[in-house]
């Protein structure tokens, strides 16, 4: 059963517009989230953390929210460039334990 | 330069046989992961090892078998027995516990059967 769920397949946004990435999450022992960044045929690269003592996270253009009522997270890029397009996979972990992946976003910036 | 390195990057296989996906590190973690990706599907847990000559399994262990004799390196076996093998697979790394510090991932072994 997948604990971690990334509903939108796809998005697609204009170059200098917000791109807006959700994640939802069923356990509600997770207390720590992360972003990754994929490009084809590489491997994941890290991009934002939070932990569940926060409910929000920034760093340059990428801002992670956290909302534990609502199991969510999502993930803001500000201002979107085309060099974002990528497949953007939202993870949790209870207790410093493996993290589980949801099924990846795949992100198109439109010049 | 520090990383995880992971080969081959592309990998046949005929039904019946075992292969071996090598993952290397030189980052000094404790940790190491692997993962395999199936389309539609997020990352899923294989095994994982906290310490050398320590290993346990992840939620799809089933058909794979792996050794951690160094910490440097975590090299994992798809047998016979795996009865879908063809995936892309990635190996990761982590100072022991995720915490602050993430993953840092290899850049994937696809593996083919034919």
């Amino acid at each position: 059963d997948q604990q971690v769920k990334q509903n939108s397949p796809s998005l697609s946004v204009q170059e200098g517009r917000i791109s807006i990435l959700n994640c939802d999450y069923t356990n509600s022992m997770f207390d720590y989230f992360l972003w990754y960044k994929k490009y084809p045929a590489e491997g994941p690269t890290f991009l934002i953390s939070i932990s569940s003592i926060k409910d929000k996270n920034e760093d340059g253009r990428f801002t992670v929210f956290l909302n534990k009522s609502a199991k969510h997270l999502s993930l803001h890029i500000v201002p979107s460039q085309p060099g974002d397009s990528a497949v953007y996979f939202c993870a949790a972990s209870a207790a410093g334990n493996q993290f589980y992946f949801g099924t990846g976003t795949s992100l198109t910036v439109i010049p | 330069d520090g990383g995880i390195t992971q080969s081959p990057k592309y990998l046949f296989r005929k039904e019946g046989q075992n292969v071996t996906l090598s993952c290397e590190q030189n980052l000094n973690h404790d940790a190491m992961y692997w993962y395999r990706q199936d389309p539609g599907q997020g990352l899923r847990l294989i095994y994982y090892s906290q310490i050398v000559n320590d290993f346990q399994k992840g939620d799809i262990a089933e058909g794979y078998s792996v050794s951690r004799e160094k910490k440097e390196s975590f090299p994992l076996t798809v047998t016979s027995a795996q009865k879908n093998p063809t995936a892309f697979y990635l190996c990761a790394s982590s100072m022991g516990g995720a915490y602050s510090y993430g993953y840092t991932f290899g850049s994937g072994t696809r593996l083919t059967v034919v």
